[in-house]
């Protein structure tokens, strides 16, 4: 069975803070995937990452970057600088493939305070 | 990038009736389709995989006489939630496979809220 937690159901910060939202994950394959999502409020799920299990590099994208730790499995998402725009709930996700059904977490919702 | 939409966005019934969610593949042939339920404040839930020409697979404790999916052709799968009732309001989520050679990646359509009277 695969599980994804998200420890962290919300998070405030103040605007220009860094931020790390937490993932773990949990399954008995070799190859998966991991993805992140963004949910604003408008309910449309917005791609940020596919990681795929064979590459740990971390990797960073403007304000964000992501930690991927297969020794730990987790797969953590850091905003750098946060601002009000990022306020939005974030799923992490895994997947046996990238074009399989996906096992959400929880999700974190994150409030950036101006 | 890959467009997958859905209609309605939103959609309010009376209790008892029957309302049809449309997830299209705009611009690449999807032969598989997953619908997903979100309730408020909750994450996603799997319920369905669509396979185009086939029978639906549904995750368990989702009822297959009530949630109806039709995958008529590469480019449509169409959910109908039969006599719905208050508790069947959700945001239903769907979303679209795109595959080639080794390749496959899926794109998310942008929900349909249901509210049931």
């Amino acid at each position: 069975a695969q599980k994804v937690t998200q420890a962290q159901t919300e998070i405030s910060v103040v605007e220009k803070e860094d931020v790390t939202l937490d993932c773990v994950y949990e399954t008995r394959d070799t190859t998966y995937y991991l993805f992140w999502y963004k949910q604003p409020p408008s309910g449309e799920l917005v791609f940020l990452i596919r990681r795929n299990s064979f590459d740990e590099q971390n990797e960073i994208s403007g304000r964000y970057s992501w930690n991927f730790q297969k020794s730990t499995s987790s797969f953590n998402f850091t905003i750098t600088a946060s601002q009000v725009v990022d306020s939005a709930v974030y799923f992490c996700a895994l997947g046996r493939g990238a074009g399989n059904m996906l096992t959400f977490g929880g999700g974190t919702r994150l409030m950036v305070k101006p | 990038g890959a467009v997958v939409s859905q209609h309605p966005s939103r959609v309010i019934c009376k209790s008892g009736t029957s309302v049809k969610i449309e997830c299209r593949s705009l611009d690449f042939q999807a032969t598989t389709m997953f619908w997903y339920r979100q309730f408020p404040k909750q994450s996603l839930m799997l319920m369905a995989t669509s396979n185009e020409g086939s029978k639906a697979t549904y995750e368990q404790g989702v009822e297959k006489d009530k949630f109806l999916i039709n995958h008529a052709s590469l480019t449509l799968s169409t959910l109908t939630v039969t006599s719905a009732h208050p508790e069947d309001s959700s945001f239903y989520i769907c979303s679209a496979r795109a595959e080639g050679g080794s390749y496959n990646e899926q794109f998310f359509g942008p929900g349909t809220r249901l509210t049931v009277l």
